[in-house]
This record gives C-alpha cells, structure tokens and sequence, in this order.
C-alpha cells in the first residue's frame, strides 16, 4: 500500500539551531500539506501545495519556517533558527489532486528543541 | 468560526460497547467532515468521512451520522475493540483546503 514517507522520524536540537525535514509524497499525489502537531492537541496547517506552488501558507511563522518542493514532488520544511516552542510533531500529508478530499498522513517527525 | 469542538475528552468503554464521539462547527461553508484515528508516536489515519448530503455512513463497525441542523457529527464505534484504543480527530475542511481538526478523543477499550 502506497504510503507517505516523513525523515527523520525523531529529531533532537539545540535552541538556535537550524533543523530539517522530509516529505515524500504518495506517488501521483498532486497536493501536499504540512502540518505541526502540539502535544494533546489536533494537527494545523503550516503550508500546502499545489504541484511546485504554495497555495496557502498563512499560518507559516515566514521569520523562522520555510518549505519547498522545488520539483512538484518531495518537500522540505526548514526552521531557522529553533526555538523551544517548536517542540512538536511535524507532519506531511498528500492528497491526488486540488480536487480530492481525502488526505492520507505520513508518520511525522517529532521534534524537540533543548 | 473556523473551530471545530470535539467531546469528550477522553472515553473509557468495555470490549464490546458502543464508543460515541461527538464533534459541532459553526461554518456552515464546510463541505468535508472526516475522523481520523492516530495511535501514539503515529500519523493521523483516515478512518471514514461525509459529505452534508447524506445525513449517516458506515463502514463495518465505524458510522458517521451528522445532523446539517444542528451542524453537529458523531463518530459511533460499534463492538468496540481493545485494537480500537486510540485518539480519535475529527476534522472539516471547505472543499479540499485546509482541515481544521478537533482537540482530540482518548479512547481506552477495556476487555
């Protein structure tokens, strides 16, 4: 079964430090998200994408987070510099197309800022 | 506006009970009303979803009924599961944009 791929899967990193994840997208999905994750509380969107172009990135901290997906395929989530309050789980998550409800979710990365 | 409220909080049922979530909006412009299941240390899962034209769907022993009137959706477990024992999210989301997620359900089944 076709699944989303998130790397690393646990992140450890220093207050002020820059840190990256992963995304891989089900193959063919057209639409990728992704989304933080607090402790005890529902996933929000950072930033989604339609093929290579940002369609809503307006709850993306711009000062510090920054996504990409250069090739309308895989995505990269940056944060620069870390802060403790970024201690979350950061997940990804696909769907076919602008026009397909469903959104399937990759495992996330847990990340904790010391 | 954009919330969506999940109750309750947690949920405690015996192996073979009926484990009821309830979740209410107030945009009447969601269109897309899915639940996911996430167990620890996992992603979010799609369990099953519904659209405002139908008022209930079920799929084997997980059934969504919604109330377009009251702008209010439940998720019932059927012959609940220790397997089931999970958060459950419920979501909605304007056509295909961002879901806007509840706070989350623990349910614990008990055997």
């Amino acid at each position: 079964e076709a699944e989303v791929a998130q790397s690393p899967r646990y992140k450890i990193t220093e207050k002020s430090q820059a840190v990256a994840f992963w995304c891989d997208p089900i193959s063919g999905h057209a639409t990728l998200y992704w989304y933080r994750q607090i402790l005890g509380q529902g996933p929000e969107l950072l930033v989604q994408f339609q093929d290579e172009s940002v369609v809503d990135d307006s709850q993306l901290p711009k000062d510090r987070f920054s996504a990409e997906r250069l090739k309308g395929v895989d995505s990269t989530l940056k944060i620069q510099p870390a802060e403790l309050g970024d201690s979350a789980m950061y997940l990804c998550a696909s769907s076919f197309d602008r026009d397909s409800y469903e959104q399937y979710f990759g495992p996330g990365t847990r990340l904790t800022v010391t | 506006q954009q919330q969506v409220k999940q109750s309750p909080q947690s949920l405690i049922v015996q192996k073979g009970g009926i484990s009821i979530i309830n979740c209410a909006y107030e945009n009447t412009a969601f269109d897309y009303f899915p639940w996911y299941q996430q167990f620890p240390g996992k992603g979010p899962a799609l369990l099953i979803a519904i659209r405002p034209d139908v008022s209930e769907k079920k799929e084997g022993r997980f059934t969504i009924s919604f109330n377009k009137s009251a702008k209010q959706f439940s998720l019932h477990i059927m012959d609940s599961q220790p397997g089931d024992s999970a958060t459950y999210f419920c979501a909605a989301s304007i056509y295909t944009d961002k879901l806007i997620f509840g706070t989350g359900t623990r349910l614990q089944v008990f055997p």
